[in-house]
């Protein structure tokens, strides 16, 4: 089974500032396998980052993601209002097939 | 544009079974793989379980014997029910697409909550 750990487990910012989200796996992720994404109360997640790096349809160039093997990071360059929200890692391929981290709130300092 | 529409029973006592259904539009059912996954009130995410037309399924060992998804593409739904319901099984239950990449889900329903309780 890979496990999942994201850090921090809340990050307190202000409006500006960047963001600096990681996700830690148990064991190495394809980096084709892993996903970012973003949760607003009351909402579905939305899918920000896949493959490690790579931008969903319609996401701010302000959101990257980076990293390989045990080590994945999201980070938002200049935070928005509408930024502040839940963040899930997630990858593809262990046992289960799919699995998300914890999550990490990002909220206003 | 792809839209999900998920529908449950809202509440279910224990013991028993749950059955939800993910009606898709804007997509062909038969041409991508569909997930269930849920969220217990103030919780992480949890997969479940996925379909693919051909017939193709896959579970979360941590549900398995007691999830079953199937799907219908003359409706253009796919369902899940959740047998043997306890406290535990009580969440946001969310359908969702799997991208064409395969890893990751690309539309999400907006989801049904489902409670368990006498």
């Amino acid at each position: 089974e890979i496990v999942l750990t994201q850090s921090p487990g809340t990050l307190s910012l202000s409006p500006g500032e960047r963001a600096t989200l990681s996700c830690r796996a148990s064991q190495s992720v394809t980096s084709s396998h892993l996903a970012w994404y973003q949760q607003k109360p009351g909402q579905a997640p939305r899918l920000l980052i896949y493959g490690a790096s790579t931008r969903a349809t319609g996401i701010p160039d302000r959101f990257s993601g980076s990293g390989s093997g045990t080590d994945f990071t999201l980070t938002i360059s200049r935070l928005e209002p509408e930024d502040f929200a839940v963040y899930f890692c997630q990858q593809f391929g262990g046992s289960p097939i799919f699995s998300f981290g914890p999550g990490t709130k990002v909220q206003t300092k | 544009q792809v839209h999900l529409q998920e529908s449950g029973p809202g509440l279910v006592k224990p013991s028993e079974t749950a059955s939800l259904t993910c009606v898709v539009s804007g997509d062909s059912i038969s041409t991508s793989y569909w997930s269930w996954i849920r969220q217990p009130p103030g919780k992480g995410l949890e997969w479940i379980a996925y379909i693919y037309y051909g017939g193709s399924t896959n579970y979360n060992p941590s549900l398995e014997g007691r999830v079953t998804i199937s799907l219908d593409a003359s409706r253009s739904l796919f369902s899940l029910r959740l047998t043997s319901v306890t406290a535990a099984d009580t969440a946001v239950y969310y359908c969702a697409r799997v991208s064409s990449g395969g890893a990751d889900f690309d539309h999400w329903g907006q989801g049904t909550l489902v409670t368990v309780s006498s």
